[in-house]
């Protein structure tokens, strides 16, 4: 156990849908960062929030969002999704801001059906 | 100038052998090049990291070698296990203080007994 915990672990949905990941981080951990992993992209930088603040923002859809709330748990909001968002969506946190020390949790597996 | 590029994308090796994967970028202001070794179903762990000052840094069996001047860097297994079977992952830090990585593309390890 990483310490870094993902829920759900799957999820199946129809396109069009709007699906909610949620991440706790690491206790004392104040940055979250989400990844989103596919075959053919890797593992690509979507957003970086901390403590309660968006940080860094990568290649997110513009139908993507995330929010970190008080309490440093993180959720990733997907909505009209499509086919080509089936993907492994991991959070990971650290410490600090400047990401030395990242934890990923074990990721949710999202299919779009 | 934001890509980190890994080869090779697999990589097979007898049990006891060297395992070697190379990584190169461009931009000269990353400062910190984690590896991550992932397990089908998990998240990607740390294993192994080296700041650009630095040409080895050596933990266990992994080492990692830095050569700064031709911008690349690599991983090195020695006595390979089967149970280091998994992809493996470099990545750098990108520049202004985010906790930001981008990732190389994988290279698939199977240790063959």
């Amino acid at each position: 156990d990483s310490g870094v915990t993902q829920t759900p672990k799957h999820l199946i949905t129809a396109t069009g849908q709007r699906v909610t990941l949620r991440c706790s981080p690491r206790s004392g951990d104040l940055s979250v960062y989400w990844y989103q992993q596919s075959l053919d992209q890797g593992l690509q930088f979507l957003i970086q929030y901390y403590n309660g603040e968006e940080r860094a923002k990568g290649n997110i859809l513009e139908r993507f969002s995330a929010q970190q709330f008080p309490d440093l748990h993180s959720e990733l909001n997907l909505s009209s999704l499509e086919l080509g968002d089936s993907a492994l969506y991991f959070c990971a946190s650290s410490p600090d801001r400047g990401g030395r020390g990242y934890t990923f949790g074990s990721g949710t597996r999202l299919t779009v059906v | 100038q934001q890509q980190v590029k890994q080869s090779p994308q697999s990589l097979i090796v007898q049990k006891g052998g060297i395992s070697i994967i190379n990584c190169a970028y461009e931009n000269t202001a990353f400062d910190y090049f984690p590896w991550y070794q992932q397990f089908p179903g998990k998240g990607p762990a740390l294993l192994i990291a080296i700041r650009p000052d630095v040409s080895e840094k050596k933990e266990g069996r992994f080492t990692i070698s830095f050569n700064k001047s031709a911008k690349q860097f690599s991983l090195h297994i020695m006595d390979s296990q089967p149970g280091d079977s998994a992809t493996y992952f470099c990545a750098a830090t990108s520049p202004g203080n985010t906790g930001k990585l981008i990732f190389g593309q994988g290279t698939t390890l199977q240790v063959k007994p």
